[in-house]
């Protein structure tokens, strides 16, 4: 079974600074999903953005990027510019390949972004 | 598009006690999924369904039941509330399995006494 290790539970940061948030997992899968999703204080959870194995290249969403490490199954989310809005709760998520793929979700960190 | 609704927001229950938890999504995704959050331990998969008629079990599956009569519903049934089952539940949907973006609804706070 894969697992998702979030190991910070708690990070804060200052208003237009950067900040990484990091997500490591286990998984004997060649191919598989990551993700990150954001649940503010509504609780309303959201993607952020999604990573595919296979794809060397690390996404982008405006100011949120990864740094992801196959070797290392590692999968960090970083934020530039950080902004108020930004202070949520942060999952890291895997999911295998196919139809009907579940989604492991990590234990999430709080983060909070200081005016 | 209303997306994915769940009703109510908030419930008490007692001991012993049953519910449903309803959910309903308008993007005519096949797939759907009920998980519970608890402090600490993340999103933990109920139940899962790949289409109408078809339901599976996932990490925590017990004292839950669910059933995929129509691609739009899929409730969540309590048999016999325990206060172990106090918790925040989130349904989703997504046009495939969990590799595919998740659309949450915006979850409903139970309370067992």
């Amino acid at each position: 079974a894969q697992t998702v290790t979030q190991s910070q539970p708690e990070m804060s940061v200052q208003e237009a600074e950067t900040v990484t948030l990091s997500c490591t997992y286990d998984t004997s899968e060649n191919n598989y999903y990551l993700f990150w999703y954001k649940q503010p204080p509504s609780r309303q959870m959201i993607l952020v953005i999604r990573q595919e194995a296979y794809k060397q290249q690390n996404a982008t969403e405006n100011r949120f990027s990864v740094n992801f490490q196959k070797a290392a199954k590692s999968f960090s989310l970083k934020i530039s510019d950080s902004q108020l809005g930004d202070t949520a709760m942060y999952f890291c998520a895997f999911a295998d390949t196919g139809a009907n793929s579940k989604l492991t979700f990590g234990k999430g960190i709080t983060l909070s972004v200081r005016p | 598009n209303a997306g994915v609704t769940q009703t109510p927001k908030f419930q008490v229950l007692k001991t012993g006690q049953s519910m449903t938890l309803q959910c309903a999504q308008d993007m005519n995704h096949e797939y759907m999924s009920w998980y519970r959050q608890d402090p600490g331990m993340g999103l933990r998969l109920i139940h899962y369904s790949v289409g109408a008629g078809i339901t599976d079990q996932g990490e925590v599956p017990n004292g839950y039941n669910v059933s995929r009569s129509t691609t739009e519903d899929f409730p969540l049934r309590l048999l016999s509330a325990a206060p172990s089952q106090t918790s925040v539940y989130f349904c989703a949907s997504s046009r495939g399995g969990g590799a595919y973006e998740q659309y949450f609804g915006p979850g409903t706070r139970l309370t067992v006494t």
